[in-house]
């Protein structure tokens, strides 16, 4: 399996309901990104932290990471239909230079 | 500011031609990075460039692929004899600061390939 799986792979929820996702990770890595792409289009940045950061928040998002489990959960609280989305996390590993991204969970937001 | 631009949106090229893709990166950024991505995947890494130097292409194929940033104007994807199997989206990167020192990517609108 690869640097950066997420799961689950689809998610299908009500709006205002909470959505959470999860990222694992392999190696060593200097942070960890959020992105989210909607269908068809490029990606959007969420939300970074950093290996020394343990949560973090963003509006209705909030980032977890376990340096020791070597994971990152994704929640975004009460949901609404425009949050349907592709959500990837996004790793550097450290000393190198190239963000290795998982497969993605497919957020489905039902109004 | 603008960000990162690339063009075409949209290319599509018959088997054995060449496929060219342009991307400028935010203004003040002298770092891109191209990704493909397949349909239902996440982006792959192929390659980071700075002004006129290629400085990890551990991500491209051998054959067929290269790419360039030169001084003045936009970094280029150029593919040769595409195959149907280099239908993808293809996304641009750009960050102020390179990596591992640079954080956030911000990424381009990306350029689908279609390969009849």
């Amino acid at each position: 399996s690869q640097q950066g799986e997420e799961d689950p792979q689809a998610l299908s929820i009500q709006e205002g309901e909470n959505a959470t996702m999860n990222c694992s990770y392999k190696t060593s890595i200097n942070n960890l990104q959020w992105y989210r792409q909607n269908s068809g289009r490029g990606l959007v940045h969420l939300i970074l932290i950093r290996s020394n950061e343990r949560e973090k928040h963003s509006g209705r998002l909030r980032v977890t990471l376990d340096t020791s489990k070597k994971s990152s959960s994704l929640l975004i609280t009460a949901s609404r239909a425009a949050d349907t989305a592709s959500y990837f996390c996004a790793t550097v590993t450290s000393g190198t230079y190239k963000y290795i991204f998982g497969t993605g969970t497919r957020l489905k937001v039902l109004a | 500011n603008a960000g990162v631009m690339q063009n075409p949106r949209h290319l599509v090229r018959r088997r054995g031609q060449e496929a060219r893709l342009r991307c400028s990166p935010m203004k003040g950024h002298s770092h891109v990075y191209w990704y493909r991505q397949l349909p239902e995947e996440g982006l792959k890494f192929m390659v980071y460039l700075q002004k006129e130097n290629i400085i990890d292409e551990s991500g491209m194929p051998k054959e067929r692929f290269s790419a360039e940033f030169p001084k003045e104007g936009p970094s280029i994807l150029r593919i040769q004899q595409v195959v149907r199997g280099d239908s993808a989206a293809y996304f641009c990167a750009s960050s102020p600061l390179g990596l591992p020192d640079g954080e956030t990517q911000y990424f381009g609108p990306g350029t689908r390939l279609l390969v009849l």
